[in-house]
């Protein structure tokens, strides 16, 4: 069973960048062909989908945040990160990496992190 | 203001049956069936509970079902127990530009 591990700076300057990692284990990120995701929840609020990035490195985002964020993926540490630039208040949130989704296996998100929060503060 | 709509609360009671709906539009819930739904605990990362609508991981109780009629899908937990008090997310595929949609959650009150 795959394990998801978020890390991070738990506080932010505004506008300066946002960087996370998630660290993948019990399986290579590369072995088999999954999307990995972001996710994030602001405190007492609902889920809000950031992006996913397959193995091989494509991309999609949320269009709300798309100008914002980027993905990446580095398979020689089995990990993922993701980038959120010239935060605000607003992005201060507990953030998600989990696997999927793919349409090819139903279009979920499987396997989560425990979830790593993140305020946006001076 | 999340793409797909959910109840802000239900409740039942011990042993009762309820249902969280979760209404999207033509462009997401209505054309695909990719639906799933997620529990979460406070404090805790959601867990996925039901897939492509009607299909339960392994593990997850049979005590939770799901369905979907036109734009809108559903989840059904029976026999409601007192460990079922949490949130629930349902989440949709949208389409190759938006991709991803969650519902705002419905946080569910075992009396």
């Amino acid at each position: 069973q795959v394990q998801l591990q978020e890390s991070g700076p738990g506080l932010v300057e505004p506008s300066q960048t946002l960087s996370l990692t998630c660290t993948v284990s019990g399986g290579s990120i590369s072995s088999g062909s999954f999307y990995w995701s972001w996710i994030r929840q602001p405190a007492g609020k609902g889920l809000e989908w950031i992006g996913r990035i397959y193995t091989s490195g494509s991309t999609n985002y949320n269009p709300s945040l798309k100008s914002r964020v980027t993905i990446s993926v580095d398979t020689s540490k089995n990990q993922l990160s993701l980038n959120v630039n010239s935060v605000t208040a607003a992005d201060t949130a507990v953030y998600y990496c989990a696997r999927g989704p793919d349409r090819r296996d139903g279009f979920f998100l499987g396997s989560w992190g425990q979830g790593t929060l993140v305020t946006v503060s001076s | 203001q999340s793409a797909l709509t959910q109840p802000a609360s239900v409740s039942g009671s011990l042993g009762q049956s309820i249902t969280i709906s979760c209404s999207g539009t033509s462009s997401d819930v209505g054309s695909y069936n990719f639906v799933s739904w997620y529990q979460q605990y406070p404090g805790k990362a959601p867990k996925l509970m039901i897939y492509e609508g009607t299909k339960r991981p392994s593990g997850v109780s049979n005590r939770f079902s799901g369905s979907k009629s036109g734009n809108t899908a559903s989840l059904t937990i029976s026999g409601l127990q007192a460990e079922d008090e949490a949130d629930y997310y349902c989440c949709s595929y949208a389409g190759s530009s938006t991709f991803v949609v969650f519902g705002g959650g419905t946080k569910l009150t075992v009396l």
